[in-house]
């Protein structure tokens, strides 16, 4: 069965610092993942995905992400924090197999950047 | 602006009764999916329609059906509500149905069972 795990509820960093939020997953086949923002009272918002290629995804915002398929992560990461940055930060997964199309979403990250 | 739109934003209303959610996907997208968030459960996949048809259904319970019409749009219809159903239901759009597609979400709808 596909999963995805967020390890951390919140994550809290102090702006200018580098960012990251964890994102782990399980498919059986050939993963596509993706991450998503959503700020209070909005819809999600797409960051970026992971479909094949290199390893490491550039997104909106000044977001990337790295695949590891090794340890099965994609964890995001910022160089330097904004204030409004934060919000609710949710990874997803598809597998290859699925013909669906439907995502898989972690239980969600908040991330908090405080001044 | 993910060009999504949903509507109402906001829903409130009683237990046994029924609404109907309604969906705009992006101009040119042929898929629509249905998911609902709460505390609870997370963010939960409900079904997705393709081109009008029925194309995959997740944890969709029998009260709840779902629809997409020849200009695309969407309706998610949910009936006998309970207290358990007030949550966001968000409705998502992607140009087709590969495993590599985006889905651009809207704004959502909140509903909320008194």
């Amino acid at each position: 069965a596909q999963s995805v795990a967020q390890p951390e509820d919140q994550v809290n960093v102090a702006e200018g610092n580098p960012l990251t939020v964890k994102c782990t997953y399980s498919v059986s086949g050939n993963p596509y993942l993706f991450w998503y923002v959503q700020y209070p009272n909005r819809g999600l918002q797409f960051l970026l995905k992971y479909i094949t290629g290199d390893n490491l995804v550039k997104g909106s915002y000044g977001f990337e992400a790295e695949f590891n398929k090794s340890q099965t992560s994609f964890h995001l990461k910022k160089p330097s924090a904004l204030v409004s940055d934060s919000a609710l930060y949710f990874c997803a997964v598809r597998d290859e197999n699925n013909q669906g199309g439907k995502l898989i979403f972690g239980q969600g990250t908040e991330l908090s950047v405080k001044p | 602006d993910s060009g999504v739109t949903q509507t109402p934003k906001h829903l409130i209303t009683a237990t046994g009764q029924r609404v109907t959610l309604r969906c705009s996907p992006r101009s040119g997208d042929l898929s629509v999916y249905w998911y609902q968030q709460s505390l609870d459960q997370g963010l939960q996949f409900l079904i997705q329609y393709y081109n009008g048809e029925e194309r995959a259904k997740g944890n969709i319970l029998e009260r709840f059906s779902a629809q997409q019409f020849p200009d695309l749009h969407s309706e998610l219809n949910l009936s006998s509500l309970e207290l358990g159903d007030s949550a966001l239901y968000f409705c998502a759009s992607s140009g087709a149905t590969r495993n590599t597609d985006t889905q651009y979400f809207g704004p959502g709808t909140r509903l909320t069972v008194l």
